[in-house]
């Protein structure tokens, strides 16, 4: 397996814009989380999925924020409008539920927000 | 509000050397622990999970402890290699009933050849 995929790697846009961050799990795998990472905060889980229904998105910042799974092999992170603020690393992660509990990390999206 | 913290932030020690992370957290009610590896421009890889009821988990060179009394949960590794150097994170889940966990803020390890 590719292991989880992420796209885009980079993307630099300005205050104001929509962005959309992509990701594919590993085939089988029926958890996905979204998470971001800054120094100041360090990473912070944003909403996870079960099974494509999200199960918590506590840590949604704000409404600016939404993701989506429309089935088990793509999942989007939407940013509208975006802020300087929002600049970070969004990381998703999957995994099977077992007694593992391990999770598989894709490489990351760095987000720049001018 | 359950809090991670690890300390010391960074580490720069010689090859060789056997070394101890160290990670904290406030509550006690945890459902388990996981230490992370991350290196640079990466995503995290998973290393040693310990469940709330077990005391210490082993992969190779490294050696996990938890004593969830105090709220406190060490890596050990041992004969450090520069292939070790990377930041490390410790994570809590923090129920059965959710798959949330709360993550320190890492521990940057360089160890020099």
């Amino acid at each position: 397996d590719a292991g989880v995929i992420q796209s885009p790697r980079h993307e630099v846009t300005e205050m104001g814009q929509e962005v959309t961050l992509r990701c594919k799990p590993i085939s089988g795998h029926d958890y996905l989380f979204w998470y971001r990472q800054t120094m100041m905060r360090g990473l912070e889980l944003l909403i996870y999925f079960n099974n494509n229904v999200p199960i918590d998105d506590s840590g949604m910042p704000e409404d600016r924020f939404s993701a989506k799974m429309p089935n088990a092999s793509f999942s989007t992170l939407k940013i509208q409008p975006s802020e300087p603020r929002d600049s970070a690393v969004y990381f998703c992660a999957s995994s099977f539920r077992d007694e593992t509990d391990t999770q598989y990390f894709g490489p990351g999206t760095r987000l720049t927000v001018l | 509000k359950q809090e991670v913290t690890q300390i010391p932030a960074a580490l720069s020690v010689p090859e060789g050397e056997n070394l101890v992370l160290n990670c904290s957290f406030t509550d006690s009610a945890i459902y388990n622990l996981q230490w992370f590896r991350q290196d640079p421009g990466k995503g995290l890889t998973s290393l040693l999970l310990i469940q709330s009821s077990q005391r210490e988990q082993t992969s190779g060179r490294l050696n996990a402890s938890l004593d969830k009394s105090s709220g406190r949960s060490t890596l050990y590794i041992a004969a450090s290699q520069p292939g070790d150097s990377a930041t490390y994170l410790c994570a809590v889940r923090v129920g059965s009933g959710t798959y949330k966990y709360i993550f320190g803020t890492g521990t940057r390890l360089k160890v020099l050849a």
